[in-house]
């Protein structure tokens, strides 16, 4: 079973406006960290936002929050002001209790528009 | 302010050959890992380190090994290289710790012909 689901391949957004990108986990395990990561046209891989099982606040950086809706198993990105810089893939990653792996969704497109 | 160095950035094998992929980090991370990245899928974790002196066997091991040379240094080989193997491969490192992030290289474009 996929352990996290990004069910939007690509979307697209104006310039200045927010956008949300959908993230679903699965897992049984109690203690869990849910990551978003940043991945330009250049290839490298950029952390974003971290939110953990546990906290009790929804994770923000700057124009990143994570909407952390522990009950749905969900964890949606939202880029607020998006900007040109911001057309790139975004991937959601878990990882679960003690192990060491991050579980990768197949990530999204996000394009910018001027 | 290196962070995580992969060397080569781009190879292009013939199926058969072998080759090793390099990585160092300079964040004094315990923790190292080496991701392969596949259109359509994520990334997917080959092997790992979680301190040095010891690596396990992450999600698709097979056709790979790999060496902890020291702290900094994560070595990825291939032994006899197929097409099936052709990927971007990503090297990152971390702290120890749940809610630590791991930290990524550029990448590797590799080519098996």
């Amino acid at each position: 079973a996929q352990k996290i689901t990004q069910t939007q391949p690509g979307m697209f957004v104006q310039e200045k406006e927010a956008v949300t990108l959908d993230c679903t986990y699965d897992t049984s395990d109690p203690s869990y960290g849910l990551f978003w990561y940043k991945q330009p046209s250049s290839g490298e891989m950029i952390f974003l936002i971290y939110q953990g099982s546990y906290d009790q606040q929804n994770a923000t950086e700057g124009r990143y929050s994570l909407n952390f809706q522990k009950a749905r198993k969900s964890a949606n990105l939202v880029i607020s002001a998006s900007q040109l810089g911001d057309s790139a893939m975004y991937f959601c990653a878990m990882r679960e209790g003690l192990d060491y792996k991050l579980s990768f969704g197949a990530g999204t497109t996000v394009t910018v528009r001027a | 302010n290196a962070g995580v160095t992969q060397t080569p950035k781009f190879q292009v094998l013939k199926t058969g050959q072998s080759m090793t992929l390099q990585c160092a980090q300079d964040m004094n991370h315990n923790s190292m890992y080496w991701y392969r990245q596949d259109p359509g899928m994520g990334l997917r974790l080959i092997y790992y380190s979680a301190s040095e002196g010891t690596t396990d066997k992450g999600e698709v091991p097979n056709g790979y090994n790999v060496s902890r040379l020291n702290k900094r240094e994560f070595s990825l080989r291939l032994e006899s290289a197929a097409p099936s193997q052709t990927s971007v491969y990503f090297c990152a490192s971390s702290e120890v710790g749940s809610n630590q992030p791991q930290h990524f290289g550029d990448g590797t474009r590799l080519s098996i012909l």
